[in-house]
């Protein structure tokens, strides 16, 4: 199953709206993940089941879509959200499979 | 507190071996599926294997079928990655992240900390 991820990069302000898509070569319903990950950091879960927030994670972060097409938003950027977004399939393995990233810079 | 603690970093010479470890604490890994994702200097997240919580048995990434090995020590909640045959490309950061058992969705809701391994003659 590949993952479509786009943007690859993306430039924003603080407290502006976001939003990054995924799509699916096929069907895995809502078995998409999203993961942070910040500069010789470990990824970080932020949204699994395609929707549902991870622990701990703030609310401006949302999920939405199911089968082939799904995205990330960010609401009201805060510095601390600048750094690479990836997309997960996880309805089958092996593989599981990675979008290639969208990296969000300051702008 | 759940954690998993990989071992330090490796730097191995073209056509050497590395073995890579990671420890669960605070849980066990009965229930989940264990994971090795690499990433190498500027690239993306790349799946290499897993072992099954229920028998121990592994899959691993086409691209890695014939000189990766994981393993388990479930009396010390630790997975083994062998990696062997390395070359220049297999520099990457590795890291180890579990999946629920019973529930895929979840995502892998903890990592490792992540292994530098430096392929260098």
């Amino acid at each position: 199953i590949q993952l479509t991820q786009s943007p690859s990069s993306l430039s924003a302000s603080i407290g502006d709206r976001v939003t990054i898509t995924c799509r699916a070569s096929q069907d895995i319903s809502g078995y998409l993940a999203w993961y942070q990950q910040k500069p010789g950091r470990a990824p970080k879960l932020l949204i699994y089941a395609a929707s549902t927030l991870a622990s701990g994670v703030p609310s401006r972060f949302s999920g939405s879509g199911s089968g082939t097409d799904f995205t990330l938003a960010i609401s009201r950027l805060q510095p601390e959200d600048f750094a690479t977004y990836y997309c997960q399939q996880v309805k089958r393995f092996p593989p599981i499979t990675f979008g290639q990233g969208t990296r969000l810079d300051i702008k | 507190q759940v954690q998993l603690v990989q071992s330090g970093a490796e730097v191995k010479k073209p056509g050497a071996s590395v073995t890579l470890s990671c420890q669960a604490s605070g849980d066990t890994l009965r229930n989940y599926y264990m994971h090795w994702v690499r990433q190498a200097p500027g690239q993306g997240l790349e799946w290499m294997a897993v072992i099954s919580p229920s028998d121990g048995r592994s899959t691993y990434a086409q691209n890695f079928q014939d000189r990766v090995t994981l393993t388990r020590d479930t009396s010390t909640s630790t997975v083994y990655l062998d990696v062997s045959r390395l070359t220049f490309e297999d520099t990457a950061v590795y890291y180890c992240a579990r999946l629920y058992y019973y529930d895929m969705t979840t995502g892998f809701d903890y990592w490792g900390q992540g292994t530098l391994v430096t392929v260098s003659s």
